[in-house]
């Protein structure tokens, strides 16, 4: 089966940088995605990695190591706006979700 | 505009009346999927289908029903909805790019609530 672990819940301070991990189990891997989700919101895509190593898109990075099943998503420069839970995601056809991690930004 | 639309966006209904919610993309993707979402469980995929006329069973299929007889509609059905039903219902599509689905875009999501 696939399963995905990721924190719960994360807090930072405005202005900072925050690392949310997620560790994987999966048959057959394609790539690891990453969504946000603000409240009340729909997922919005962030970023994939197919490849081990880090890919940038402006503030936000993500980052994957398929030997060791794990990758991050690393947000810089935080700002209020940032606060929303962040999903990881894997599979080729069918999609499994991590639980998400929600992210608590502190002025 | 790009998007992938749903209706309805909310609907309180009862025990065993059947329901359909509308999921449409207008991006010409090939690939359309169901999530339910529920607190502290995060997406659940229901359903999804990688082209017209294939379908198939997500992490969660029980209860459900789906059909995809034209490329941009994927419509997912209650036959008898049940209150462990009550959820809030993404649809997203994306590309299949040589069998990976690599960016799902979300639909606003639909609030059920069964009574």
């Amino acid at each position: 089966g696939q399963s995905l672990e990721q924190p719960s819940e994360v807090t930072a301070v405005e202005g900072a940088i925050v690392q949310i991990n997620c560790t994987y189990q999966t048959s057959g891997f394609y790539g690891l995605s990453w969504y946000q989700q603000h409240d009340g919101g729909a997922p919005t895509f962030l970023s994939y990695n197919a490849l081990d190593g880090l890919e940038e898109t402006g503030r936000f990075s993500s980052f994957l190591s398929r030997s060791d099943s794990y990758g991050y998503l690393l947000l810089q420069e935080l700002q209020m706006k940032d606060s929303a839970s962040y999903f990881c995601a894997v599979g080729d056809d069918k999609i499994i979700f991590g639980k998400g991690t929600r992210l608590h930004i502190l002025p | 505009e790009a998007q992938v639309t749903q209706n309805p966006r909310y609907l309180i209904t009862v025990t065993g009346k059947k329901l359909t919610v509308t999921c449409s993309q207008n991006m010409n993707h090939e690939y359309m999927s169901w999530y339910r979402q529920d607190p502290g469980l995060g997406l659940r995929q229901i359903y999804y289908s990688m082209n017209v006329e294939v379908t198939d069973k997500g992490d969660v299929p029980e209860g459900y029903k789906v059909s995809r007889k034209e490329k941009r509609n994927f419509p997912l059905i209650l036959e008898s909805p049940s209150p462990n039903q009550t959820s809030l219902y993404f649809c997203a599509s994306s590309f299949n790019s040589g069998g990976a689905v690599l960016r799902e875009f979300f639909g606003p999501g639909t609030r059920l609530t069964v009574l």
